[in-house]
């Protein structure tokens, strides 16, 4: 059964701090992973993904992940959060018919 | 270019009524379709999936029901509320074919059952 595990709930950092969102999975064969971002009371908007190739991928916003295959991890991290960036933050992994997410992590921005 | 609708935006309903999200894709044929409930402070669940017209996959028991019956029209329905079913609802689509393929989510119906 695939799963994610997004262990942190709620993460605050400065603005032009630094960010990085931790995201674990468990998948039994070759990961499609996602990285989505929600506004309040909105849907939700696909930051990145990584299916093969290069382990760091760009998305869109400045943000970048790395997955890493033996630590099962795909991070998402930003070089300088800025104030519009406070949203939650979704991990997901896609098998052969359905995607699971993660809990979710709240990203709060403190000017 | 492809859009997504749901409605109604938002719903409040009593204990016991009934309910129908409606759900419709714009710009492309024979999209998966996804209903994903969303409780407050949690995660995604997965509540229902289509491949195609006429064909429901249920992810969770529970009082809701799904169908499908036309290739891009995805309607989530259930004969009594409960309390328990407040939350926030999302539809989505993805092109099928390609598990490299994201999904695309609508803005969501917020229903609070009273």
């Amino acid at each position: 059964a695939q799963s994610v595990t997004q262990p942190d709930i709620h993460i605050t950092v400065s603005e032009g701090a630094s960010l990085e969102l931790r995201c674990n999975y468990s998948y039994g064969a070759t990961p499609y992973l996602f990285w989505y971002v929600q506004s309040p009371g909105q849907g939700l908007q696909l930051l990145l993904k990584y299916f093969s190739g290069d382990t760091l991928v760009q998305g869109i916003k400045g943000f970048e992940a790395e997955f890493k295959r033996s630590q099962s991890s795909f991070n998402l991290r930003k070089p300088s959060v800025h104030w519009s960036d406070a949203a939650e933050y979704f991990c997901a992994v896609k098998g052969a018919s359905k995607s699971t997410f993660g809990d979710g992590t709240t990203l709060t921005v403190k000017p | 270019s492809q859009t997504i609708h749901q409605w109604p935006a938002t719903l409040v309903q009593p204990v016991g009524s009934p309910l129908s999200l409606e759900c419709t894709v714009e710009g492309t044929s024979n999209p998966n379709l996804y209903w994903y409930r969303q409780a407050a402070g949690r995660g995604l669940q997965l509540l229902f999936y289509s491949v195609g017209i006429g064909q429901i996959s249920s992810e969770v028991p529970q009082n809701l029901s799904a169908s499908r019956p036309q290739d891009r029209q995805f309607i989530l329905s259930s004969k009594k509320l409960l309390l328990s079913d407040s939350g926030f609802y999302l539809c989505a689509w993805d092109p099928g074919l390609e598990r490299n393929n994201e999904q695309f989510f609508g803005p969501g119906t917020r229903l609070t059952v009273l």
